[in-house]
C-alpha cells in the first residue's frame, strides 16, 4: 500500500527561527513526491516538486530514499509562511496520495 | 484564465437529499480527478475522469456516490441520499494531461449535511 505520513499536526516556531517540517512516504518503486501549501482561506497551491529541486519562498525539499523521507525545511521563517503543508505522493501519473496535513504557525 | 472554479462553495443538506456539486476545471484542462477531505485528514482521492469517461473510480465509495464529466458542461460529483459522514471539503482538480504537469485544484465545496 502506498502510505504517506506527516507525523506532526501542529509546528510552533518563532519568527526567524529554522523550520522543518516531516514527510515520510512508504511506496516501493521510484516517487514523485510534491509539497502542497493551502494558507488561510485560499485553494491549495503547489509549494515544490522532488523532481525540479527548486527552491520557492525559501523552502526546500530533499528526497532520501534510503529513509524514505521528504522534510520540507527552511532556514528563517516568517510570519507569512503560516498555512497548512502538505506532503504529496504521485502515482500512475493521475493521482495523488496526501499526508493528513501540518499546520505551522509562526509567531512574531 | 480563471482556474479551476468549484460550486457552490458551501453545501448544506439535510439526510437524506441529494447533493451535486460541480466543477470547471481550467480552460484547457481535459482531465478531472475529485478529492474528499474528512475533518484533521489529508485529501482523499476519488476519482478521474476525462471528458465522457471514467478513468479511474478506484477511491469513489461503492454506493450513492456518482461522478460525470460531459462533453459540454462542467464535472458533477453527486451523492445520493446524503448521511452525516459525508460532511466533508471536496476538491477539485483539473490538468491539461496525464501526469502532475500543470495540476490545479479549486478551492472546494464543504458539504455539511444536517
Amino acid at each position: 500500500a502506498q502510505r504517506v505520513t506527516q507525523p506532526e499536526k501542529l509546528l510552533s516556531v518563532f519568527k526567524g527561527a529554522p523550520v522543518e517540517l516531516k514527510c515520510n512516504y512508504s511506496y516501493s518503486g521510484s516517487p514523485e513526491l510534491f509539497w502542497y501549501v493551502q494558507y488561510s482561506r485560499q485553494r491549495l497551491q503547489l509549494l515544490l516538486r522532488h523532481i525540479s529541486r527548486e527552491s520557492i519562498k525559501g523552502f526546500t525539499a530533499d528526497l532520501n530514499k534510503g529513509e524514505t523521507s521528504f522534510h520540507l525545511k527552511k532556514p528563517f521563517a516568517q510570519e507569512e509562511d503560516s498555512a497548512m503543508y502538505y506532503c504529496a505522493l504521485n502515482l500512475n501519473f493521475n493521482k495523488f496520495y496526501f499526508g493528513s496535513g501540518t499546520k505551522l504557525n509562526v509567531k512574531p | 484564465n480563471a482556474g479551476v472554479m468549484q460550486n457552490p462553495r458551501h453545501l448544506v443538506r439535510r439526510r437524506g437529499q441529494e447533493a451535486r456539486l460541480r466543477c470547471s476545471p481550467m480552460k484547457g484542462h481535459s482531465h478531472v480527478y475529485w478529492y474528499r477531505q474528512l475533518p484533521e485528514e489529508g485529501l482523499k482521492f476519488m476519482v478521474y475522469l476525462q471528458k465522457e469517461n471514467i478513468i479511474d473510480e478506484s477511491g469513489m465509495p461503492k454506493e450513492r456516490f456518482s461522478a460525470e464529466f460531459p462533453k459540454e458542461g462542467p464535472s458533477i460529483l453527486r451523492i445520493q441520499q446524503v448521511v452525516r459522514g459525508d460532511s466533508a471539503a471536496y476538491f477539485c482538480a483539473s490538468s491539461p494531461g496525464r501526469g502532475a504537469h500543470g495540476y490545479t485544484f479549486g478551492s472546494g465545496t464543504r458539504l455539511t449535511v444536517v
